[in-house]
């Protein structure tokens, strides 16, 4: 079945550090991959998305890498700020086509706590 | 343009009830998704709705079920409440295969 796994499950960093999250897809027809960030008593907010026919995006301090052949897709954050800290989601999807349309297979989750 | 807003914010209801809560999706999205965000489980999808016709499902009972209106909001009802249906109930919108925008969502707490 549809599967997504997200590692770690808790990541500490000092501020000014790198942070990378990693995910791994089980559906090889997925083709649309979101990071949301959720803060405490809020939804989810996207923060960068990418689709399967592109290797790399990048946003200011954000990048996400995807890997297609491995089925591995992953989030990078530079130069955290403690405002960075909140839980992140990955998550896969099959954008059009029979039964996929949008829903969202979601990775359990990162908290990540950066320390000023 | 105001994003997805989800009522009530907050519910608490006891076993055996049923409850019903909306979402308002951004303005000319046509799509809503709902999910169920709980601490065991994550987040789950629950179904989505384009259109008034409901497009995709997911692994629920029957006791979930849910709705569109002609302008795009939507309802999701749960019916016979268990105590394991306390989450936090989210819903999406999005333009037709492209980025899902979250609300708020609603807190349930079923005692």
């Amino acid at each position: 079945g549809e599967n997504v796994e997200q590692h770690p499950s808790t990541l500490s960093v000092q501020e000014g550090d790198s942070a990378v999250i990693k995910c791994t897809y089980s559906d090889s027809a997925s083709n649309y991959f979101p990071w949301y960030k959720q803060e405490l008593g809020k939804g989810p907010q996207l923060i960068i998305d990418i689709r399967s026919n592109v290797g790399e995006k990048k946003d200011q301090r954000i990048a996400v890498t995807l890997n297609k052949t491995a089925k591995h897709f992953s989030l990078h954050i530079t130069e955290t700020q403690p405002e960075d800290s909140a839980v992140y989601f990955c998550a896969a999807s099959k954008v059009g086509g029979a039964g996929g349309y949008n829903k969202l297979i979601f990775g359990a989750g990162t908290r990540l706590a950066v320390h000023p | 343009k105001a994003g997805v807003t989800q009522t009530p914010r907050y519910l608490i209801k006891t076993r055996g009830q049923q409850v019903t809560l909306s979402c308002s999706p951004i303005s000319g999205h046509r799509s809503v998704s709902w999910y169920q965000q709980t601490p065991g489980q994550g987040l789950q999808f629950l179904f989505e709705y384009f259109s008034e016709t409901q497009r995709n499902k997911g692994n629920f009972p029957g006791r979930f079920s849910g709705r569109q209106f002609s302008n795009s909001r939507s309802e999701m009802n749960v019916s016979t409440l268990e105590l394991g249906d306390s989450a936090l109930y989210l819903c999406a919108s999005s333009s037709q295969g492209s980025e899902q925008f979250f609300g708020p969502g609603t807190r349930l707490t079923v005692l």
